[in-house]
């Protein structure tokens, strides 16, 4: 399957602890993109990365925070757990430089749920 | 920004029909415009994807349509079959970058 690799798959946290998911690419794409997926509400943008150190805030930013310190790695940090954050998060990667291809891909998903 | 909705939120049909899911869109600069189907804990994928300078696109059984003018793109899906079963998102970007999703919908291929 595609390069990306999302790490936990499952994990479950209590309020006000912080927690950090994990999207892995061995594909070299420049661009890394992190989503939640709720009934009902689809796929929402949290942070997106355009490239090293290159981020920048999505439809539903608050209570996020992301880093991208190498290519390959893009961090999404929850800084103090909130039940509304419970969700499924989603990575996906993408490089519309090469060639005609737009298509994003995505990461396995992880699913968070916060007590 | 962008917005994006999608129709029926929910589609039942019998094996062998055709299933129908529309969308439209908000921002007259977006210029690509993909599908995916979810399946039931998996990742989303891409199933076809069309941009603003063709009208129609076909891939075997799938099809998607592009009315610019309207704001609207449609999947069209010809004899469905039980592992048609799934949720498909639409959605919509420029040039492919922070796209924005459909909400979503479930479709069933009753046998």
């Amino acid at each position: 399957d595609a390069g990306i690799t999302q790490s936990p798959r499952h994990k479950v946290t209590e309020t006000g602890t912080p927690v950090t998911l994990r999207c892995h690419q061995t594909e070299n794409h420049r661009y890394m993109y992190w989503y939640r997926q709720d009934p009902g509400h689809g796929l929402r943008l949290i942070h997106y990365s355009y490239g090293v150190k290159d981020t920048d805030k999505g439809e539903v930013s608050d209570g996020y925070s992301v880093s991208r310190s190498k290519t390959e790695d893009f961090l999404l940090t929850l800084e103090s757990a909130t039940s509304s954050q419970t969700s499924v998060y989603f990575c996906a990667i993408s490089d519309p430089a090469r060639g005609y291809n737009y298509g994003y891909t995505f990461g396995s998903g992880t699913r968070l749920t916060v007590v | 920004g962008e917005n994006v909705e999608q129709h029926p939120s929910t589609l039942s049909v019998q094996e062998g029909d055709s299933a129908v899911i529309k969308c439209t869109y908000s921002d007259s600069a977006s210029n690509y415009f993909p599908w995916y189907k979810q399946e039931l804990g998996k990742r989303p994928q891409l199933i076809i994807d069309i941009r603003s300078n063709v009208g129609e696109k076909k891939d075997q059984r799938i099809a998607v349509t592009l009315n610019k003018t309207a704001k609207h793109f449609s999947l069209h899906i010809t004899e469905t079959q039980p592992e048609d079963s799934a949720v498909y998102f639409c959605a919509a970007s420029i040039n492919g970058n922070k796209l924005v999703f459909g909400a979503g919908t479930i479709l069933r291929v009753k046998s």
